[in-house]
């Protein structure tokens, strides 16, 4: 079955890195999402990963995926204030072109 | 990227009403979507939107309560019938762009409140 866990909530000093964790369950999951939400708007898609990686390097944010004990984090590097929001994981069991089952999302909270 | 955008972008109606939802996208898109996200909650799919037939509803949402329309590739409704306030949610809307494979991206959402 489909199941996506996040801690949540996560709070950091602005400057510092952020790591935002999530854990699924069903291993036919092919491709991994993470997703922004800003107070009052909608989804914004900030990066994704196949499953047949291990990293994705995309400037401040860094994917990294363990199939095995299907963990998969999200690390924002020299966090801002303007990183605050929800960040979701959603993963995909066979591409883009079928559902998104989401995380429970977790609250990243930047602090001066 | 596709540029998506819903309407209206909130609404407070009263129970027993109806409310329909627009997605429009800027371009043609293969497979659209439609969620919703409870408050305080996380996104669940309701129902994906096929262009030239019925809309596929995932468990727990039926066609009744959540009527849906696809005359095209760029466009979608959604209807929520017959309103109680347990239907007060953001309604989001999402597309998969073909030209950039498994990638789904969401429109800003309509905020409903149903009193």
């Amino acid at each position: 079955g489909e199941d996506v866990e996040q801690s949540l909530f996560l709070s950091v000093r602005e400057g510092d890195s952020s790591v935002i964790n999530c854990t699924y369950t069903d291993s036919s999951s092919t491709y991994l999402y993470w997703y922004k939400q800003e107070p009052g708007a909608g989804l914004q898609l900030l990066t994704y990963i196949f499953s047949n990686m291990d990293m994705k390097q995309d400037q401040r944010l860094t994917v990294l995926l363990n199939k095995k004990d299907k963990h998969l984090s999200l690390r924002i590097a020299d966090t801002q204030t303007g990183d605050s929001a929800i960040y979701f994981c959603a993963e995909s069991i066979r591409g883009g072109g079928n559902k998104l089952t989401f995380g429970t999302g977790t609250q990243l909270k930047v602090e001066l | 990227s596709a540029v998506i955008s819903q309407k209206p972008s909130r609404d407070i109606c009263q129970r027993g009403t109806s409310l329909t939802i627009q997605c429009q996208v800027d371009s043609q898109v293969t497979m659209m979507f439609w969620y919703r996200q409870q408050p305080g909650q996380s996104l669940t799919l309701i129902a994906t939107a096929n262009q030239g037939s019925e809309a596929t509803y995932e468990s727990g949402f039926v066609i009744d309560k959540f009527p849906i329309s696809r005359p095209n590739l760029t466009f979608s409704t959604l209807t929520v019938s017959n309103m109680s306030p347990e239907d007060s949610s953001i309604y989001l809307c999402s597309v998969w762009d073909s030209e950039v494979q498994e990638t789904q991206y969401f429109g800003p959402g309509t905020r409903l409140l149903v009193l």
